[in-house]
């Protein structure tokens, strides 16, 4: 079955870094995209960044760009955003989502537990 | 970027009974490809979010029937033909054809009265 495990989660000061991991399993992983999509606390989903199956093109919300970047390992089957430059309003539940197909950002057919991010000084 | 409004933002339902959530989209989620990607999510207390329709009507493995999504264009709706308990959380559709971003609606509430 399908598994998505995010881990990396923590407290950090504004203007920090903090970097997550998904390890995917069950899947074929080199063969989807992947996502990462937030909750803050209370609140509702954001999506937040795209990564195709292979790694070759990369989205981000606009509230992010230039302070995330999202990457894979295929060969590791993992999933990471690097998050610099952290706000308080980047505080949030992070999910590790997987898309149905390989290209084009449509969906999320599976979801991980999430890990929490909470920016405070 | 597409704006999703979902209504009501709080449903209270009678255990047994029907309930219907409405998701609007600002532009027409129509893709040139022919398909539209809309989908709905539900998220129980504590939960991960766990999708339950793709494509507007396509229910996914595991999903009882009494869920169904229909709905084209700009208007689409999620019916539980029958709640259950089981169905208390938020549910939030979301869209994939216009991008980036990928957008949610705001969530609907269902509780049991």
């Amino acid at each position: 079955q399908v598994q998505l495990v995010e881990s990396g989660g923590g407290v950090v000061q504004p203007g920090g870094s903090l970097r997550l991991s998904c390890a995917a399993s069950g899947f074929i992983f080199s063969n989807y995209a992947m996502h990462w999509v937030r909750q803050a606390p209370g609140k509702g989903l954001e999506w937040v960044a795209f990564i195709r199956y292979d790694g070759s093109y990369k989205y981000y919300v606009d509230s992010v760009k230039g302070r995330f970047t999202i990457s894979r390992d295929n060969s590791k089957n993992t999933l990471d955003l690097q998050m610099d430059s952290l706000r308080a309003d980047d505080t949030a539940v992070y999910y590790c989502a997987k898309d149905p197909t390989m290209v084009n950002p449509r969906s999320f057919d599976y979801w991980g537990h999430g890990t929490l991010v909470t920016v405070s000084s | 970027d597409v704006v999703l409004t979902q209504s009501p933002l709080s449903l209270p339902v009678t255990l047994g009974q029907p309930a219907s959530i409405c998701c609007r989209s600002s532009q027409s989620l129509v893709h040139s490809d022919g398909n539209t990607y809309l989908n709905w999510f539900q998220q129980r207390p504590g939960q991960s979010p766990r999708r339950l329709i793709y494509k507007v009507s396509n229910r996914d493995s595991g999903v009882p029937d009494r869920f169904s999504g229909s709905g084209s264009g700009t208007e689409f709706t999620l019916k539980i033909s029958r709640v259950e308990a089981d169905d208390v959380g938020v549910y939030y559709c979301m869209q994939g054809t216009h991008w980036p971003p990928l957008t949610f609606g705001g969530g609907t509430k269902v509780e049991i009265k």
